[in-house]
């Protein structure tokens, strides 16, 4: 079956550290990969995806994410955390449905930078 | 500029009624889609459109109607047969899907109660 994993509910990490909210998929096929974020009463917005080539894809805001075909895993990190990065972060996976690409998401980390 | 425009914001409604939310984008895509969020179950889809006059079933439709008469609008009304109706809806657009990797454009969403 074709799902995404957002292992950790909650991520807390210090304004200035480097952080990483992780992923894993199970997909058939090659997998199209997404990370959205939200904000409090926001709509998603798209951050970035991996299609094919590099495995380390640069976004917006600084954040880039790594694919790892091996540990079917795409986490989302950032060098260096800003507490205004605080928001829901989703992981989202492109899965076939009856000819219509379906797009398949996590159940969301929120992420907590501290000053 | 262009985006996806909800309306309304909030919507207050007694159980029973129906309701309908709507959805507009002068973004010129082809595909609309409707999800609802809950609280720690991430994003479900609804109904998508990939043509005006076309659309269909997602992963929770019962409870739900659609209409795409229009290529700018997508309402979703919620009936009185949805057992559990109160949810942030969220609407989103995209280029067509027969290309697999663009994003999804979301709207700021419906906080929808039904008391």
């Amino acid at each position: 079956a074709q799902s995404v994993a957002q292992p950790e509910d909650q991520v807390n990490v210090a304004e200035g550290n480097p952080l990483t909210v992780k992923c894993t998929y199970s997909v058939s096929g090659n997998p199209y990969l997404f990370w959205y974020v939200q904000y409090p009463n926001r709509g998603l917005q798209f951050l970035l995806k991996y299609i094919t080539g590099d495995n380390l894809v640069k976004g917006s805001y600084g954040f880039e994410a790594e694919f790892n075909k091996s540990q079917t895993s795409f986490h989302l990190k950032k060098p260096s955390a800003l507490v205004s990065d605080s928001a829901l972060y989703f992981c989202a996976v492109r899965a076939p449905l009856g000819g219509y690409n379906k797009l398949i998401f996590g159940a969301g980390t929120r992420l907590a930078v501290h000053p | 500029d262009g985006g996806i425009t909800q309306s309304p914001k909030y919507l207050f409604r007694k159980e029973g009624q129906n309701v309908t939310l709507s959805c507009e984008q002068n973004l010129n895509h082809d595909a609309m889609y409707w999800y609802r969020q809950d609280p720690g179950q991430g994003l479900r889809l609804i109904y998508y459109s990939q043509i005006v006059n076309d659309f269909q079933k997602g992963d929770i439709a019962e409870g739900y109607s659609v209409s795409r008469e229009k290529k700018e609008s997508f309402p979703l009304t919620v009936t009185s047969a949805q057992k559990n109706p109160t949810a942030f809806y969220l609407c989103a657009s995209s280029i067509p899907e027969g290309q697999g990797n663009s994003p999804l454009h979301f709207g700021n969403g419906t906080r929808l109660t039904v008391t």
